[in-house]
C-alpha cells in the first residue's frame, strides 16, 4: 500500500525550513527518502530503520515514528538546491518485502 | 565507478505495438529495480531481480515483463502497448542480499516512453 505524503507542494523562500510528512497505514521496516530535481534520477538521501532513530545529512535530517507509522523530513535553511521533488519509500515486516514510493512532494526554493 | 546506464532514453511507439528497455546496473551490484513514473502518481514498483531470479512483482498486467541476466544486466518489455504506458521508466540497482532489506538504490536516468 503506497505511503502518504503531505504536502503534496509547498513554495518557501531561501533560508526558511519545510517538514515533509509521510504516513502509512501498516506497520512498517524502514522509511527511506529520496529527491528527484527536475529532470535528473531520484538520489538517495537517507534511510530510518524502525526503532524510531533520526538521522541527519547537512541541513536535512528525518525521523521515523514508529508508533505513530510516520516518518518526517526537516529541512532546515533551505538553499535554492533543495529544490525538487522528495519521495518517501516505505517498507514493511521482513522477507523480501518491496519498497513502496509515495506520490511525491515538490518542493520549490525561490530566492 | 559508472552509474546506472538506461537505454534507450526516449522513444516512441504505437498502440499495439511491443517495447524492451535496457538496463544496466552499477558494477558488483545485483539486485535490479524497475519503476514506472508518471506526473501525480509517483514511482510505481514494477518488479525486483536478483541473481537472475525475479524476488517481487508489482501490480501491473502480464504485458509488463522482466528478466536478468547473468551479468546482472536487467530488460523488461511491454508488449501490446496502451496510451496509458506512457511514462518515465526507470531502474534501480543495489547491491541487494537474500537476507537484507533494501538499501540504498541507485536510479539510472530513465527510459521516456511515449505512446500514440
Amino acid at each position: 500500500q503506497q505511503p502518504v505524503q503531505s504536502p503534496q507542494a509547498v513554495i518557501l523562500r531561501e533560508g526558511e525550513d519545510a517538514v515533509i510528512n509521510c504516513s502509512s497505514s501498516k506497520a512498517l521496516y524502514s522509511v527511506h527518502w529520496y529527491r528527484q530535481k527536475h529532470g535528473e534520477a531520484p538520489v538517495f538521501l537517507m534511510i530510518l530503520l524502525k526503532g524510531g532513530e533520526q538521522k541527519g545529512h547537512e541541513k536535512i535530517s528525518a525521523s521515523f515514528n514508529e508508533k505513530k507509522q510516520q516518518s518526517s523530513l526537516y529541512l532546515t535553511a533551505s538553499q535554492l538546491s533543495y529544490s525538487g521533488t522528495y519521495f518517501c519509500g516505505t517498507e514493511r515486516g521482513f522477507g523480501n518485502e518491496k519498497l513502496t514510493f509515495g506520490t511525491g512532494t515538490r518542493l520549490t526554493i525561490i530566492p | 565507478k559508472a552509474g546506472v546506464t538506461q537505454t534507450p532514453r526516449y522513444l516512441i511507439k504505437t498502440r499495439g505495438q511491443q517495447v524492451t528497455l535496457s538496463c544496466s546496473p552499477i558494477s558488483g551490484h545485483r539486485s535490479v529495480s524497475w519503476y514506472q513514473q508518471t506526473p501525480g502518481q509517483g514511482l510505481q514498483f514494477l518488479f525486483e531481480y536478483f541473481s537472475e531470479t525475479q524476488r517481487n512483482k508489482g501490480n501491473f498486467p502480464g504485458r509488463f515483463s522482466g528478466r536478468q541476466f547473468s551479468n546482472s544486466r536487467s530488460e523488461m518489455n511491454v508488449s501490446t502497448l496502451e496510451l496509458g504506458d506512457s511514462a518515465l521508466y526507470l531502474c534501480a540497482s543495489s547491491l541487494g542480499s537474500l537476507a537484507v532489506k533494501t538499501g540504498e538504490l541507485f536510479f539510472g536516468e530513465g527510459s521516456r516512453l511515449t505512446v500514440l
